[in-house]
């Protein structure tokens, strides 16, 4: 199974400022047909979650666009580029590219400092 | 709007069963993959089953497998997981969530609460 391993694992965040999340999975998410099923979903407390950015980069309709993704292979980022306070939050990535299982990181939660 | 709404969760004690059903409106249901997707509350997501669009074919986690069954009724554009010899590790917010082809799961249910225990 591919492991999905995020960090930090807890970021405080002030208003207004940049906040970066790393995902890097076992082996490379690149799949056969040479797209990369990272999916970055946000998950508000007391929520369901919602997803943000799916094929490493892709947006989804009605995201900010100070969210954004990139990486390649293994190593993945979102980064948000001014945090505001409906980005609180436990954000969470998944490979869609070795199946089964779906695997998802651990979680990162951004608070406010 | 795509909407999946799911219903059964409970209390059940260990060794009990319960059958979960998430009610899917908004889209084509039998065009898509369908999973269940836990979360044990304050805890991550765990993937934990999945079924093709015509229900063919199926997938599970190695904590569920041959407990757990995954199934749907594509006339009553309906999902549902029926949970078998339940122990206390299976309490969770179980969700349903919808995977279009090629992009992956996207839109998720509000979750329903299993809860094992004596």
């Amino acid at each position: 199974d591919v492991v999905m391993t995020q960090s930090p694992l807890s970021l405080p965040v002030t208003l207004g400022q940049p906040a970066s999340i790393s995902c890097r999975s076992s082996q490379s998410l690149v799949a056969g047909d040479g797209i990369t099923h990272l999916t970055w979903f946000q998950q508000r407390p007391g929520q369901s979650p919602r997803r943000l950015i799916f094929r490493v980069s892709i947006r989804d309709s009605g995201v900010p666009d100070r969210f954004s993704g990139s990486g390649s292979g293994s190593d993945f980022t979102l980064k948000i580029s001014r945090v505001e306070a409906e980005d609180v939050g436990v954000y969470y990535c998944m490979q869609g590219t070795h199946l089964p299982p779906w695997t998802f990181g651990q979680g990162t939660k951004v608070e406010i400092k | 709007d795509v909407q999946l709404v799911e219903s059964g969760g409970g209390l059940v004690h260990p060794g009990g069963s319960l059958r979960l059903s998430c009610a899917a409106s908004g889209f084509t249901f039998n065009n898509y993959i369908m999973h269940w997707v836990r979360q044990v509350p304050g805890k991550g997501l765990v993937w934990v089953s999945h079924i093709s669009g015509e229900g063919t074919s199926t997938g599970y986690a190695d904590s569920v497998r041959s407990r757990f069954t995954i199934s749907r009724d594509n006339a009553k554009n309906t999902l549902y997981l029926q949970m078998n010899s339940l122990r206390d590790e299976d309490t969770a917010v179980y969700y349903c969530a919808r995977d279009t082809v090629g992009v992956g799961i996207d839109y998720w249910g509000q979750g329903a609460l299993v809860a094992v225990s004596s």
